[in-house]
């Protein structure tokens, strides 16, 4: 079965913890994203990777980190830099930029 | 830079009634996509156009890409409870190195 997934569903940290949200995609796709959307609004595009061992910043990666290891796998770190973290994030993935973008069900983080 | 705005933010209609949401774009697109995201879901894929003045239908609806391809429009005839969710537009520019998504219209029907 094919598909994209993420975990947690939901996730509280404490506030100033760092704290990496899963991504992983078998849909062999060589484009990923990482999206975050706050209540009653778009997404907003944190960081994207066309490839393995690449990546760009989207308009609102201050406080965001992310690596691309594997076709895969796009993880992304929620640093304690980030000023307001709460949000639900979701990852996508594409066969390349600008196709079709499949999205994975989200995360809920929550700092308390 | 490169946006793409979407008008209204919120509709709501009496199921029956007819809907549209509308995409505007400061500079021409490639391709302009749909998504829909039912509530507390996430986006899924519905249409993407490629061509100018290009129509395409699925069932109820049908979308619109603008002869100068800066605008795009979505409409649902008569539509259906299960069409309440929030629409989002989506496209990019020929450089491949921003694509954005449009803010959403959240459509509520009232049976």
């Amino acid at each position: 079965d094919g598909g994209i997934t993420q975990s947690p569903k939901y996730l509280f940290r404490k506030e100033g913890q760092n704290v990496t949200l899963s991504c992983e995609q078998n849909l062999n796709h060589d484009a990923m994203y990482w999206y975050r959307q706050d209540p009653g609004q778009g997404l907003r595009l944190i960081y994207y990777s066309q490839i393995v061992n690449d990546f760009q910043k989207g308009d609102i990666a201050e406080g965001y980190s992310v690596s691309r290891e594997k076709k895969e796998s796009f993880p992304l770190t929620v640093t304690s830099a980030q000023k307001n973290p709460t949000a639900f994030y979701l990852c996508a993935s594409s066969i390349v930029r600008e196709d079709t973008q499949y999205f994975g069900p989200g995360t809920r983080l929550t700092v308390l | 830079g490169q946006q793409v705005m979407q008008i209204p933010q919120y509709q709501h209609v009496q199921e029956g009634e007819d809907f549209t949401t509308y995409c505007n774009s400061s500079t021409t697109l490639s391709n302009i996509q749909w998504y829909k995201q039912r509530p507390g879901g996430h986006p899924v894929f519905l249409i993407q156009l490629v061509k100018s003045g290009e129509v395409k239908k699925q069932k109820r609806l049908t979308f619109q890409f603008g002869e100068a391809k800066k605008n795009s429009s979505l409409h649902i005839t008569a539509t259906q409870t299960t069409d309440v969710g929030t629409y989002f537009c989506a496209g990019g520019g020929y450089n491949f190195n921003k694509f954005y998504f449009g803010s959403g219209t959240k459509l509520n029907v009232k049976p």
